[in-house]
């Protein structure tokens, strides 16, 4: 059964990098075939796409946040990984981690961030 | 960017009743449109993908359709734990979520 579970800072200072980890077990990142993608939910609103890294490496983001995304994989490690930087207060958010690029069929619970001082 | 609209914001429905959930979006997606539920507190779950097809372990009574601009997702006959708020995404160009609409208790 495939699990992924984020974890990371809960709270984030203004014009920091938010930095969070989603570790996938019950299949191999590294055996190939999947998207890994970062998802956001601000409070009370809908969902929001980060973007997705291929398990090769490749990446595509959110043009809104493109300048500030990076996401990236550690096969030895079987985690895929979010970089925000310059956050404000506006990317407070619950960050999900989901499987696949197009029908996410595996979802973690998510992690709530906060920004502020 | 293509934009998602999702109507009604709020659809009530009775227990055993049909729901019926439009997505409409701003410029053709072709098929690749996804529907999504969402209970309070949980992780989003994937229903539909490829706007037709059910992922695995859904139940046959939520069907998808449509294709273009226009999509629709209908649950036939309502049970408790369907109650909830449903997306669709679209990913035929980067990748957009539409508003949401919510399905309570009549």
């Amino acid at each position: 059964q495939v699990q992924l579970k984020e974890s990371g800072p809960g709270l984030v200072k203004p014009s920091q990098t938010l930095s969070l980890t989603c570790t996938v077990s019950g299949v191999s990142i590294g055996s190939g075939g999947y998207y890994w993608t970062w998802i956001r939910q601000r409070p009370g609103k809908g969902l929001e796409w980060i973007g997705y890294i291929f398990y090769s490496g490749p990446t595509s983001y959110n043009p809104s946040l493109k300048s500030r995304v990076t996401i990236s994989v550690d096969t030895s490690k079987n985690q895929f990984s979010l970089n925000l930087s310059s956050v404000t207060a506006a990317d407070t958010a619950l960050y999900f981690c989901a499987k696949g690029a197009r029908g996410m069929d595996v979802w973690g619970q998510g992690t709530t961030v906060t920004v502020s001082s | 960017e293509i934009v998602l609209t999702q109507s009604p914001a709020t659809l009530s429905v009775s227990p055993g009743e049909r729901a019926t959930l439009s997505c409409r979006a701003s410029q053709s997606v072709g098929n690749f449109l996804d529907w999504y539920q969402q209970r309070p507190g949980q992780a989003p779950r994937l229903l539909i993908y490829g706007a037709s097809t059910r992922a695995t372990g859904i139940p046959a009574r939520f069907s998808g359709s449509g294709s273009g601009t226009e999509f629709t997702l209908t649950i036939s006959s309502l049970q408790s734990e369907d109650f909830a708020v449903y997306y669709c995404h679209q990913y035929n160009d980067w990748q957009t979520f539409g508003p949401g609409t919510k399905v309570d208790i009549k």
